[in-house]
């Protein structure tokens, strides 16, 4: 199996611009966990879906997050408008169901100046 | 929420040397997966442990979830299993969201 996949692995933008990050989870996975990963702030989850749809999004900072599973094999991360406060590591992960072990996908480096 | 604390936060050892991680958490658990973040960025699964013991290789964990801690041991160390070493326990009970501990950077010398 090919893993998690993410793109773009590295993004650099400017503030104001709309940022997408993009998923494909493990085939047959039914949950899917986005996290961010900041130096103050380590690792914390973003939202999860099951099953496709979105299950705890309380980790999302800010409207300008949004994020959506159109499908079992896809999903996406949106910042609209992107902030420099929103550098870091975002990661996407998955497993077979909500209650198992879960697997990261390499992560996407995002860098707002 | 559970708290999840690691100890020591950096360890320096030479290429030989063994190693043990601790992972405390402030309440009873019934998940526990220890990662190696590598140099590259890359979060690599190590085990899935709530209870008891396993072996990998040179790699073994144990959890006691009774005591609220698991042990991450690292055997013979080599230069590649530098990086940082995390931790992560759902944050309840039927909770699906795995919270983190600060993670515990090794660096391991030729």
């Amino acid at each position: 199996d090919a893993g998690v996949i993410q793109s773009p692995r590295h993004e650099v933008t400017e503030m104001g611009q709309e940022v997408t990050l993009r998923c494909k989870p493990i085939s047959g996975h039914n949950s899917l966990f986005w996290y961010r990963q900041t130096m103050m702030r380590g690792l914390e989850l973003l939202i999860y879906f099951n099953n496709n749809v979105p299950i705890d999004d309380s980790g999302m900072p800010e409207d300008r997050f949004s994020a959506k599973m159109p499908n079992a094999s896809f999903s996406t991360l949106k910042i609209q408008p992107s902030e420099p406060r929103d550098s870091a590591v975002y990661f996407c992960a998955s497993s077979i169901n909500r209650w198992n072990e879960q697997f990261f996908g390499p992560g996407t480096r995002l860098t707002v100046l | 929420g559970i708290q999840v604390e690691q100890s020591p936060p950096d360890l320096i050892l030479q290429e030989g040397a063994n190693s043990t991680l601790r992972c405390n958490f402030s309440d009873s658990v019934n998940n526990l997966q220890w990662f190696h973040q590598n140099p590259w960025g890359q979060l690599i699964n190590l085990f899935y442990i709530p209870s008891g013991t396993k072996q990998n290789g040179r790699l073994s964990a144990t959890t006691v979830a009774t005591e609220r801690y698991s042990l991450l041991y690292i055997s013979s160390s080599q230069t590649t299993d530098s990086g940082v070493y995390f931790c992560a326990t759902p944050q309840g009970q039927g909770a699906q969201k795995l919270v983190f501990g600060q993670g515990t950077r090794l660096t391991i010398n030729p």
